[in-house]
């Protein structure tokens, strides 16, 4: 399996929801990110796992709650949004941690209320 | 800080035609620098890594090269076809995990 995959696609939610995105990869990668990217912008790093620890925080706000249960899973839980959070969710992951190549997943459009 | 620029950010070309993208970064101490593509609304692609020790990558019809004294690295896309329609972004890390973005190049292959 040489793919990152995420759940969902699609999600929309209103600002008083509690909603979970989800990202796997099944490569043995040890590095895992959640990037977020609004309409015709770059990726925006947000958070790094490094072997299941969190080893970077872009300083998110807490509304965004990044989970990683094991190496081959990324939540990121998301309670009381605004609307400005609505945008397409990145995950990636990467062999290691230190300048490997990236693998991104498909994203999950989230649209808030 | 380091900062990525990309020009231009959209180019419309037809068919055949070979191009060039350009990505142009500020602090030559970079790790690696990766090309990416992005059809709307979808995830990134990754097209080519190159190392900081290597000068240039090949992969099909694309080539990209890297030059850290300058600054500069370009994606070569050969005989452009309509399916290579999408955003390309070029990333770079200067060590770590964490990739700056550039700006981004639109490009429109016309039939």
């Amino acid at each position: 399996d040489t793919e990152v995959t995420q759940t969902p696609k699609h999600l929309v939610m209103g600002m008083t929801n509690k909603k979970s995105l989800k990202c796997e990869q099944h490569m043995g990668h040890r590095a895992m990110y959640w990037y977020k990217q609004k309409a015709k912008k770059p990726p925006e790093l947000m958070f790094v796992y490094s072997y299941e620890k969190l080893s970077i925080n872009e300083s998110v706000p807490s509304r965004f709650s990044p989970e990683c249960p094991n190496s081959s899973l990324l939540n990121l839980h998301l309670h009381a949004l605004q609307p400005e959070d609505s945008a397409l969710y990145l995950c990636a992951s990467s062999p290691e941690s230190f300048g490997d190549e990236q693998f991104f997943g498909p994203g999950t459009r989230l649209t808030v209320l | 800080k380091q900062e990525v620029t990309q020009i231009p950010a959209a180019l419309s070309v037809p068919e055949g035609e070979n191009l060039v993208l350009n990505c142009s970064f500020t602090d030559s101490a970079i790790y690696n620098l990766q090309w990416f593509r992005q059809d709307p609304g979808k995830g990134l692609t990754s097209l080519l890594l190159i190392q900081s020790s290597q000068r240039e990558q090949t992969s099909g019809r694309l080539n990209a090269s890297l030059d850290k004294s300058s600054g500069r690295s370009t994606l070569y896309i050969a005989a452009s076809q309509p399916g290579d329609s999408a955003t390309y972004l070029c990333a770079l890390t200067g060590g770590g995990n964490k990739l700056t973005f550039g700006t981004g190049t639109q490009l429109k292959v016309e039939l």
